[in-house]
């Protein structure tokens, strides 16, 4: 069965870093491509960052780029987003999805980063 | 800036019928854009329900369709259910970048 687990939010200031983790299971993770999600309060779904099976091709929104990394352990079947200079209005959960071939098909429960003074 | 454009809310009675779209700023959505479909509950992650177009998955109920409509995607609920409440989200791929709608929030009442 596949689990993507995701970890790392909690309460930073505003300018500070978080890093969060996904931990996968029951697939082989280096045949994915992956991707950060999140969704802050009130808003709709936004995709903040996608790599490749082999991290050829990276994506990031024009909101975070410049200022989150998106990056994967193959050995370790995770994914992470480095998260810096956060802003308030990066304030939201944060989903780890796999897709193929055009097909979300597995989402994290979600992690929840709060940047707060 | 791509802009995928959804009906901010709909209101549906328990048992009718009700059809969500999914229009992109860019012309119209057609099946090589891979529009999928997820419905999302508070607290809970994103449940994807159709795939490229019109495609299930193993888990999604026979009463969710999706279709091409208009030139808009479209996703279909027939014989809605009480626990069908909740914001329903189409994700169009452009080039290889996602880029979700903004959400519908469907009431059932």
């Amino acid at each position: 069965e596949v689990h993507l687990v995701e970890s790392g939010g909690g309460l930073v200031k505003p300018g500070g870093s978080l890093r969060l983790s996904c931990t996968a299971s029951g697939f082989t993770f280096s045949d994915y491509p992956m991707n950060w999600v999140r969704r802050a309060p009130g808003r709709g779904l936004e995709c903040v960052s996608s790599i490749n099976h082999d991290s050829s091709r990276i994506y990031y929104a024009d909101s975070v780029k410049g200022r989150f990394t998106i990056f994967r352990d193959d050995a370790k079947s995770s994914l992470f987003l480095q998260m810096n200079n956060l802003r308030a209005d990066d304030t939201a959960v944060y989903y780890c999805a796999r897709d193929i071939n055009y097909n979300v098909d597995h989402w994290g429960q979600g992690t929840l980063v709060t940047v707060s003074s | 800036q791509t802009v995928v454009t959804q009906e901010p809310s709909l209101t549906v009675s328990p048992g009718g019928t009700v059809t969500l779209t999914c229009a992109s700023s860019t012309g119209a959505v057609t099946s090589g854009f891979y529009p999928s479909w997820f419905q999302q509950k508070p607290g809970q992650a994103p449940r994807p329900l159709i795939y490229a177009t019109t495609n299930k998955h193993s888990w999604t109920p026979a009463r969710f369709s999706g279709s091409l409509l208009g030139g808009k995607a479209a996703l279909t609920l027939s014989g809605v259910q009480p626990e069908d409440e909740a914001d329903y989200f189409c994700l169009v791929h452009y080039g290889g970048n996602w880029v979700f709608g903004g959400g519908t929030a469907l009431t059932v009442l």
